[in-house]
């Protein structure tokens, strides 16, 4: 069983609407959490961290469900640059990260 | 500007001949790694190493060697390519060893053997 899986998607989504996906992690001592972008074939860039209590930054929201082992990403008022692979990211409570192999996301015009 | 450099962007080659993909950091970062992307599979950890001289195996080492001479630099070694090591690779780095800071990553080395 893979330590982080994801809905490969694709998720096409008009634009301007709201799109959401999860995420599941597989060790419940994991601590660290976070969400990468990444462009067809370019690096992974970060573009958030997830917390306990949940944050936003800007369109974004991403949640932590630790009884679930699960963390969410919500993309509301979608842009067509929004089209990426999203990455779920989850430490392995060993010190290194484990990736997710990515959500894809097309927001159509 | 802080960055993680790889080199080379592309690379073909054949079967068996060594080659080395450098990785450079300039943010004093103590811990770098080395990660393999394939269709399907996500990044999938090579080696990493928390400090100079100190590297450990990741998930998929068998084929590669590393080294961390000096703190900025991270080079990945393949003693004898086979054409299943064909893939995209990225070095990342992060401070202090924490997995809580995230890892910045390098633009990526796409590898072809032939």
């Amino acid at each position: 069983r893979k330590e982080v899986e994801q809905d490969p998607g694709p998720f096409n989504v008009p634009e301007g609407a709201t799109v959401a996906f999860n995420c599941t992690y597989s060790n419940s001592a994991s601590q660290s959490f976070f969400w990468y972008r990444q462009d067809c074939r370019k690096e992974p860039k970060l573009l958030m961290s997830v917390y306990s209590s949940g944050n936003e930054d800007g369109r974004f929201t991403a949640q932590l469900n630790r009884a679930s082992q699960y963390i969410s990403l919500l993309i509301r008022d979608s842009k067509l640059s929004d089209s990426a692979t999203y990455l779920c990211v989850v430490d392995d409570s060993w010190g290194k990260l484990q990736f997710g192999a990515g959500t894809q996301v097309v927001v159509t015009p | 500007e802080a960055q993680v450099t790889q080199n080379p962007r592309y690379l073909i080659t054949v079967t068996g001949k060594k080659l080395t993909v450098t990785c450079s950091q300039n943010m004093n970062h103590e811990y770098m790694s080395w990660y393999r992307q394939d269709p399907g599979l996500g990044l999938r950890q090579i080696y990493y190493s928390m400090n100079v001289e100190v590297t450990d195996k990741g998930d998929v080492p068998e084929g590669y060697k590393v080294s961390r001479k000096e703190k900025r630099n991270f080079p990945l070694i393949l003693e004898s390519p086979s054409p299943n090591q064909t893939s995209l690779y990225f070095c990342a780095s992060s401070p202090q060893g924490q997995t809580n800071y995230g890892y910045t990553f390098g633009s990526g080395t796409r590898l072809t053997v032939v």
